[in-house]
C-alpha cells in the first residue's frame, strides 16, 4: 500500500524566510504533484515531477523530486503572506494514472 | 488545462437523504476520479468512474454508498445515500486527460449534513 507522508505538518514562518516542506512515499512512483488548497476552495495545481531529479519553479517556490530517495521537497524563498494556504503532496503510484494518494497536508502560516 | 464544473457547489442536506453531485468536463476523458475531503484531512480516493463499465471502488468505500455513473466521457455522478452527519466533506472530481499531464480538480462540493 503506497503511503505518503509529509513534514512538518504545520509551518509558521515569517515574512522574508526560507523553508522546506518534504514528502516522502513508500514504494516507486513516477510522478508526483504539488497542490496549494485555500481554505474552503478546491485544489490548485501547483507542480507534477515526472523523473529523477526533476525541478521546477515558480515564483518563491521551488520543487524538486528525488526517486531514488523517494522524496520530494517544496521550498519556499523569501515567504510572503499570500503564500499561507495548506499544500498537498500527492503520489500517483496506481497502475492507472491519476488515482493519486495525497500526503497529510501542511498548513503554511506567514507571518509579517 | 481541463475545465470541470462541479454541481452543486455546496448543499446542506438532512440525514437519511441522498445528494448527486455532477462532474462535466471539457473535453473526453477516459477515468474520472472521485475524493473526499472530511474536515481538516487531506483527500482520498473514493472510486475510479470508467465510461461503460462498473466503478472501482477503493478500499472503504462500498457502491450501495456511493452509486457513481459515468454515461460518457465528459460526464460523471457520485451519490452519497442515505446520509449521516459523519458524510459532511468536501467531494470533489478529478480527472487526467492524457500520460504526462497534470491531474485536474473540480471546485468540490461541500456538503453538510444535518
Amino acid at each position: 500500500e503506497l503511503k505518503v507522508e509529509q513534514n512538518p505538518l504545520f509551518l509558521s514562518m515569517q515574512e522574508g524566510k526560507n523553508y522546506t516542506i518534504y514528502c516522502n512515499y513508500s514504494t516507486t512512483s513516477d510522478r508526483l504533484y504539488w497542490y496549494r488548497q485555500d481554505p474552503g476552495k478546491s485544489l490548485e495545481s501547483l507542480f507534477v515531477l515526472l523523473s529523477n531529479g526533476a525541478v521546477k519553479q515558480e515564483g518563491r517556490l521551488m520543487a524538486s523530486l528525488d526517486t531514488k530517495a523517494r522524496l520530494s521537497t517544496l521550498h519556499i524563498t523569501a515567504a510572503v503572506h499570500d503564500l499561507s494556504a495548506t499544500y498537498f503532496c500527492a503520489v500517483d503510484g496506481g497502475t492507472s494514472y491519476g488515482k493519486l494518494t495525497f500526503g497529510q497536508g501542511t498548513i503554511l502560516t506567514v507571518h509579517p | 488545462s481541463a475545465v470541470i464544473s462541479q454541481k452543486p457547489s455546496r448543499d446542506i442536506c438532512q440525514r437519511g437523504t441522498s445528494l448527486t453531485i455532477q462532474c462535466q468536463v471539457d473535453s473526453q476523458v477516459t477515468m474520472m476520479f472521485w475524493y473526499r475531503q472530511q474536515p481538516g484531512q487531506s483527500l482520498t480516493l473514493i472510486a475510479t468512474a470508467n465510461q461503460g463499465s462498473e466503478a472501482t471502488y477503493e478500499s472503504g468505500f462500498v457502491i450501495d454508498k456511493f452509486p457513481i455513473s459515468r454515461p460518457n466521457l465528459t460526464f460523471s455522478t457520485l451519490t452519497v445515500s442515505n446520509m449521516s452527519p459523519e458524510d459532511s466533506s468536501i467531494y470533489l472530481c478529478s480527472v487526467e486527460r492524457t500520460v504526462n499531464t497534470e491531474a485536474f480538480f473540480g471546485q468540490g462540493t461541500r456538503l453538510t449534513v444535518v
